[in-house]
């Protein structure tokens, strides 16, 4: 079955840098990718859904990349700010939302 | 708008005792629902779910079980509480498409003692 690899499980970046977290899938048939991010003590708030067909995507404040070719799906938090600390979780739906594949997780600190 | 509401918000329980999660959606008819749990430390596993009222799958059971009373609703159980279940359940919502994003709910955190 679909395998999802986070990285790095911890990121520590100083206020206005970027931060990038990448996750690496194995299934080809992959077709929706997921963004969540967990406020320490908060459920999941989704950031992005993106679909296969698209390469990159805008969010306020990020972008996310999808590299169809190897198999990897990047969130990059360009100028990041305190407010930006949280958990952040890649997910994968390999053409079914009743199963969907999360990383591990990563924990970011933007210090100030 | 749909909400999800989840409750108890959270649970202190003796190793050996039952629990009971709740997990209600409103403004969404016939959701597909979901359990999760977060262990400490935060991975997540799905644990169960569900398309229709009175049918659930399980995906991984960790001596818990789920059941879908109605439409809006989805309860979390055991008879028995061990130490490992301790942890954050989260209940989702989405549609029924392939590609209908999954919501998640405030959460219940529990910890067996």
């Amino acid at each position: 079955g679909e395998q999802v690899e986070q990285r790095p499980p911890h990121l520590s970046v100083r206020e206005g840098d970027s931060a990038v977290i990448t996750c690496t899938y194995t299934d080809p048939n992959s077709y929706y990718f997921f963004w969540y991010k967990q406020e320490p003590g908060a459920s999941l708030q989704l950031l992005m859904k993106v679909f296969s067909s698209t390469e990159i995507n805008e969010g306020q404040g990020f972008t996310v990349l999808l590299n169809k070719k190897d198999k990897r799906l990047s969130l990059n938090l360009t100028a990041a700010h305190p407010g930006d600390s949280a958990a952040y979780f890649c997910a994968v739906s390999v053409n079914s939302n009743n199963r969907i594949f999360f990383g591990d997780g990563t924990q970011l600190v933007v210090k100030p | 708008a749909q909400t999800i509401h989840q409750w108890p918000v959270a649970e202190i329980k003796a190793v050996g005792s039952p629990l009971s999660l709740g997990c209600t959606i409103k403004g969404k008819s016939s959701p597909n629902l979901y359990w999760y749990w977060q262990a400490t430390g935060g991975t997540l596993q799905q644990l169960f779910y569900s398309i229709t009222v009175g049918q659930v799958e399980s995906v991984v059971q960790l001596n818990l079980s789920a059941s879908r009373p109605k439409d809006d609703q989805f309860i979390l159980s055991t008879e028995k509480l061990l130490l490992s279940h301790s942890g954050f359940y989260l209940c989702a919502w989405s549609g029924h498409l392939n590609q209908d994003t999954q919501y998640f709910g405030p959460g219940t955190r529990l910890l067996v003692l």
